[in-house]
């Protein structure tokens, strides 16, 4: 399973875009990349999840170099609310029975 | 679509008892996870399973620690002669079968153990 690092942590402020990058030099053929947000005492959301190249939804963007050696999940005009831990996994594409979930990074939003 | 629920979402008890936590995964979902978060630390994977087949455990899964999936519907986690070290939050996630499905997590039962 490829290991991911992710800095522990980043501040921001209110209205501004956010980048955290997660690094995955091992990822195989076969896996897929995915961010989760967790608010304290909650269990952690699927946020976006991606293969290659870019993925955008409601909430996120999602950019996967050609080498898919590290993700950037970008947020765009953070508002307080997205004060949260952000995990990046990695897992097999065909087999996801083994999610396992890294340190994270805690992003702190400030007014 | 649910979500996920677990129960009790507390429980304190003493060193030595044992403690029962029950999680209902979304009602399509075949795969289900059971993982542990302490403090300031990701989930750390205790076992999976696919429908009642418990497929994979973790060395941090010791023999006090049991889980079942009756019928592949509901899930229990056990842990006997509880220990102050399996405080924690016990976390339940489900998923489709296929690969690449995200997980879809409850919000955890705390257990403090005294």
């Amino acid at each position: 399973l490829a290991k991911t690092t992710q800095p522990i942590s980043m501040d921001s402020y209110e209205g501004q875009e956010v980048n955290i990058t997660c690094s995955h030099n091992n990822i195989a053929t076969n896996d897929y990349i995915t961010w989760y947000q967790q608010f304290p005492s909650q269990g952690p959301r699927f946020i976006i999840q991606g293969y290659k190249t870019k993925v955008t939804n409601e909430v996120a963007s999602l950019f996967i170099p050609a080498d898919r050696k590290s993700s950037t999940l970008s947020l765009p005009r953070v508002s307080l609310s997205d004060t949260a831990v952000y995990y990046c996994l990695v897992a097999q594409k065909y087999n996801n029975n083994d999610m396992r979930f890294g340190a994270g990074t805690r992003l702190t939003v400030k007014p | 679509d649910t979500g996920v629920s677990q129960d009790p979402r507390h429980k304190i008890t003493k060193r030595g008892q044992n403690v029962t936590f029950r999680c209902d995964p979304i009602s399509e979902h075949n795969r289900l996870y059971w993982y542990r978060q302490t403090l300031g630390q990701g989930p750390e994977f205790l076992t999976y399973f696919q429908n009642e087949a418990q497929l994979e455990k973790s060395r941090l899964l010791s023999d006090r620690f049991s889980a079942e999936r009756p019928k592949g519907s509901f899930s229990t986690l056990e842990i006997q002669r509880t220990e102050q070290g399996d405080s924690a939050m016990y976390l339940c996630a489900s998923s489709e079968w296929t690969g690449g499905s995200p997980l879809h997590f409850g919000n955890g039962t705390r257990l403090t153990v005294t």
